[in-house]
């Protein structure tokens, strides 16, 4: 399977604490996106990084790819109740039409 | 507003029975794809669809069945092949057709149960 895998499954912290997710893919990729899905909805794009990004930053929530490791993280900091849901990763190899999706990180913010 | 539209929310099914999930954009994009997600899993992609009455197989087809009569419109049914069809299907779309280089646009989802 290309499907990629994120860690922690889990992860409970307070309000206010960063919370951190990785994510690793099997193939080389064009490029590496996040999605968040709150329970029992939709998936909604957080953060798109290309394969010649190392970095990215979009408001509280800080993004990084090593492609030599085939590894990506998301960073989210002074986490919210708000932010309590889960967070997948997705890839689109270099080879074929589709996108991979992690198996996602369970996020909960404690208030 | 522009979105993707997925009904029905929830359906029950008969085992035997077919039965057939709608999507509908008005985002005006090329690309269309159906995901299965079970609990505690990622989303697996049973079809998708580049360009109108073409689509192309995932990683899961057997069992599900599509069209793309309409730029807007990709349902999906799930056939009585299906063997384990209990679990929530994501439409989703994408602006461009030649391939996934941008972000994909979720439907709310519809939660398949079978009796």
């Amino acid at each position: 399977s290309q499907q990629g895998e994120e860690d922690p499954q889990a992860l409970s912290i307070q309000e206010g604490e960063n919370a951190t997710m990785n994510c690793s893919y099997k193939t080389s990729i064009n490029n590496l996106q996040w999605y968040r899905q709150n329970s029992g909805r939709g998936l909604v794009h957080l953060i798109l990084i290309r394969s010649n990004e190392r970095e990215k930053h979009s408001g509280r929530l800080r993004v990084t790819l090593d492609t030599s490791k085939k590894s990506s993280s998301l960073l989210i900091t002074a986490s919210r109740a708000a932010d309590t849901a889960s967070y997948f990763c997705a890839t689109d190899p270099n080879t074929g039409n589709q996108f991979y999706f992690g198996t996602g990180t369970s996020l909960t913010v404690i208030p | 507003d522009g979105g993707i539209t997925q009904s029905p929310k929830y359906l029950f099914r008969k085992e035997g029975q077919n039965v057939t999930l709608s999507c509908e954009q008005n985002l005006n994009h090329d690309a269309m794809y159906w995901y299965r997600q079970d609990p505690g899993q990622g989303l697996r992609l049973i079809y998708y669809s580049q360009i109108v009455n073409d689509f192309q197989k995932g990683d899961i087809a057997e069992g599900y069945s599509v069209s793309r009569e309409k730029k807007e419109s990709f349902p999906l049914t799930v056939t009585s092949a299906q063997k384990n069809p209990t679990a929530f299907y994501l439409c989703a779309s994408s602006p461009t057709s030649g391939g996934p280089t941008g972000e994909l646009f979720f439907g709310e989802g519809s939660r398949l149960t079978v009796l």
